[in-house]
């Protein structure tokens, strides 16, 4: 099956700091998605970027599927950024795969 | 568009009851999914689901648990004889046209 690597494991920033999320996986894919776990366990949809770039606000991605690796660019953080951030992969058959994640901590 | 609707949010069931998890998908979505997020094991898929079928249930495991996705109505996780092991978040996920896959806030499972 897909194997999906996320680093780093954990983060710690000051509000305001920027942040790379890196996501590494080991097939060619169909899907791509980017998901933000708050602390009250939700698992919110960022993006869907099976290739190519996005942005949404203070937050982008990108994507390069011949590499195989995705990025997420978090700019001036806040504290409502903290929580786990996941990258998650679908191939042929849609299922995702889920990276263990990224825990993001923003201290004021 | 109400997004992905799943309840209980919580639920506490003694070893050996069942559990009954239920999923409304977004509307105009046909396909749905189940994953379940155990403690220090990440979020794993369980089942693929369209109206009617069982697609893929490739991560469900082979004993007790059992999902449907009825032509009208909301799809059921179902787990009987709940062990101590099944505490856990149970999502799940809905897609058009197996895209983009929207998440429900989950249900948490608790076992005593």
């Amino acid at each position: 099956g897909i194997q999906v690597e996320q680093s780093p494991p954990d983060l710690i920033l000051q509000e305001g700091a920027n942040s790379t999320l890196r996501c590494n996986f080991s097939d060619s894919v169909n899907n791509l998605q980017w998901f933000h776990q708050n602390p009250w366990g939700q698992l919110i949809n960022l993006f869907y970027i099976p290739s190519g770039t996005k942005q949404n606000g203070r937050l982008s991605a990108t994507t390069v599927a011949t590499e195989r690796y995705s990025l997420l660019y978090i700019s001036s953080s806040q504290t409502t950024d903290s929580g786990v951030y996941f990258c998650a992969l679908g191939g042929s058959n849609y299922k995702l795969t889920f990276g263990k994640g990224t825990l993001l901590t923003v201290n004021p | 568009n109400a997004g992905v609707m799943q309840n209980p949010r919580h639920l506490v069931r003694r070893r050996g009851q069942e559990a009954r998890l239920r999923c409304s998908p977004m509307k105009g979505h046909s396909h749905v999914y189940w994953y379940r997020q155990l403690p220090e094991e990440g979020l794993k898929f369980m089942v693929y689901l369209q109206k009617e079928n069982i697609i893929d249930e490739s991560g469900m495991p082979k004993e007790r648990f059992s999902a449907e996705f009825p032509k009208e109505g909301p799809s059921i996780l179902r787990i009987q004889q709940v062990v101590r092991g099944d505490s856990a978040a149970y999502f799940c996920a809905s897609s058009q046209d197996n895209n983009e896959q929207f998440f429900g806030p989950g249900t948490r499972l608790t076992v005593l």
